[in-house]
């Protein structure tokens, strides 16, 4: 089955700074999903990119789909506080599996 | 729409017990996955249902496990015997197609002691 994998697991952030992490798969994805989950809480959908090189923004988070649809990234730019969770990563296709998360750390 | 309702929020069992944990998906969403959560191996699927059909339980962990969905507003997963090391926050969520967004439960919290 597709198995994606991410980097980095954790990231510690300072407040205001960029971040970028990454999801990669051995095998051709047919889109992929982008979930956060606040510290105790459940997985919340953000955002699917179905399309080679397709780029989406949502306010100041990127998602970019790579051009042979193996991998994907999520770049957030200015972190703040409201950030602060874990990002994961899913392949759909029926199955719908995830990479280990992004832990996400902010300092203020 | 209520979302996704999962119960119990939280169960603490001993050893060698019995466990259901029940999901209602969303009214229309013709999927349903079961996941398991921890620390050291994530966010692991479980089993996905299609119209009430079970159609991948290859994450299913051992025979100990198994989920039913007798029809479409309704699915268990029942542990038994239960043992210390399926301690986890098990969620469960639909979607109405394979290739949309997936919508997640509050989650049960199962302590095994």
């Amino acid at each position: 089955g597709q198995q994606v994998m991410q980097i980095p697991q954790y990231q510690h952030v300072q407040e205001g700074e960029d971040f970028t992490t990454y999801c990669n798969s051995s095998t051709t994805l047919s889109n992929i999903q982008w979930y956060k989950q606040r510290p105790g809480g459940h997985p919340v959908f953000l955002i699917q990119l179905v399309k080679s090189g397709e780029v989406k923004k949502q306010k100041r988070l990127t998602f970019q789909f790579g051009e042979a649809k193996k991998n994907s990234s999520l770049h957030i730019t200015a972190t703040q506080t409201t950030d602060v969770g874990t990002y994961f990563c899913g392949a759909a296709g029926n199955k719908l599996t995830f990479g280990g998360g992004t832990r996400v750390l902010v300092k203020p | 729409d209520a979302g996704v309702i999962q119960s119990p929020r939280h169960e603490v069992t001993e050893m060698g017990q019995e466990v259901t944990l029940r999901c209602k998906p969303i009214s229309g969403h013709d999927y349903l996955f079961w996941y398991r959560q921890t620390m050291m191996r994530g966010l692991e699927l479980l089993i996905y249902f299609n119209n009430n059909v079970p159609i991948d339980d290859s994450g299913m962990p051992e025979d100990r496990f198994s989920a039913k969905m007798p029809n479409a507003s309704f699915s268990t997963l029942k542990i038994q015997p239960s043992e210390p090391r399926d301690s986890a926050v098990y969620f469960c969520a639909s979607a109405k197609t394979g290739n949309t967004e997936a919508f997640f439960g509050q989650g049960t919290r199962l302590t095994v002691v």
